[in-house]
């Protein structure tokens, strides 16, 4: 079983729609969580961090459900420019000097005329 | 600031040739990442360092190596490329817990 699991999509959606991302994670000892964003062949990069209480940056929220081990990502008003795979993270592992990230596969989301 | 960089770009290889990838990071980070990506496998940790004079396995070190030659500076070496080890390397850096900036990234393909 994977630890960190995303459908991998493609979610084609049309400018100006919502769409939602899921992720499960299976370390239940989890400590923090983030979206990741990375475009074609280009580095990820951190999009949003997660937080029990949910927050919000402009288009984009994001929620952790810890009971359930999930995280979402909502995007509003779709724009081409957040054509994109959309990384899951889950920090499972502090060990006092270094976190140790463990990443979904991706997302992917096309967003069209 | 340049933020993480990585050299080479691109690399092709022969099986049993040995490279080292190498990266830079200017923003006085502590922790330092190699990972590679594979299709449908996500990032996976190869190595890491939480600071200068350490380094920690990951999980996929088999058949690397990797130095911290000093707090700016995080290598990782091939000693004997396989075709397995075709992939694209990124390197990362942190100075706290979380957020992690990454390197353009090197694609090595071996053949």
């Amino acid at each position: 079983r994977k630890e960190v699991e995303q459908d991998p999509g493609p979610f084609n959606v049309p400018e100006g729609a919502t769409v939602a991302f899921n992720c499960t994670y299976s370390n239940s000892a989890s400590q923090s969580f983030f979206w990741y964003r990375q475009d074609c062949r280009k580095e990820p990069k951190l999009l949003m961090s997660v937080y029990s209480s949910g927050n919000e940056d402009g288009r984009f929220t994001a929620q952790l459900n810890r009971a359930s081990q999930y995280i979402s990502l909502l995007i509003r008003d779709s724009k081409l420019s957040d054509s994109a795979t959309y990384l899951c993270v889950v920090n499972e592992e502090w060990t006092g000097t270094a976190s140790k990230l463990t990443f979904g596969t991706g997302t992917r989301l096309q967003v069209t005329l | 600031n340049a933020g993480v960089t990585q050299t080479p770009k691109f690399q092709v290889l022969k099986t049993g040739q040995s490279m080292t990838l190498q990266c830079a990071q200017d923003m006085n980070h502590n922790s330092m990442y190699w990972y590679r990506q594979d299709p449908g496998m996500g990032l996976r940790l190869i190595y890491y360092s939480a600071s200068e004079g350490t380094t920690d396995k990951g999980e996929v070190p088999n058949g690397y190596n990797v130095s911290r030659l000093n707090k700016r500076e995080f290598s990782l070496r091939l000693e004997s490329a396989a075709p397995s080890q075709t992939s694209v390397y990124f390197c990362a850096s942190t100075w706290d817990e979380d957020t992690q900036y990454f390197g353009p990234g090197t694609r090595l393909t071996v053949l």
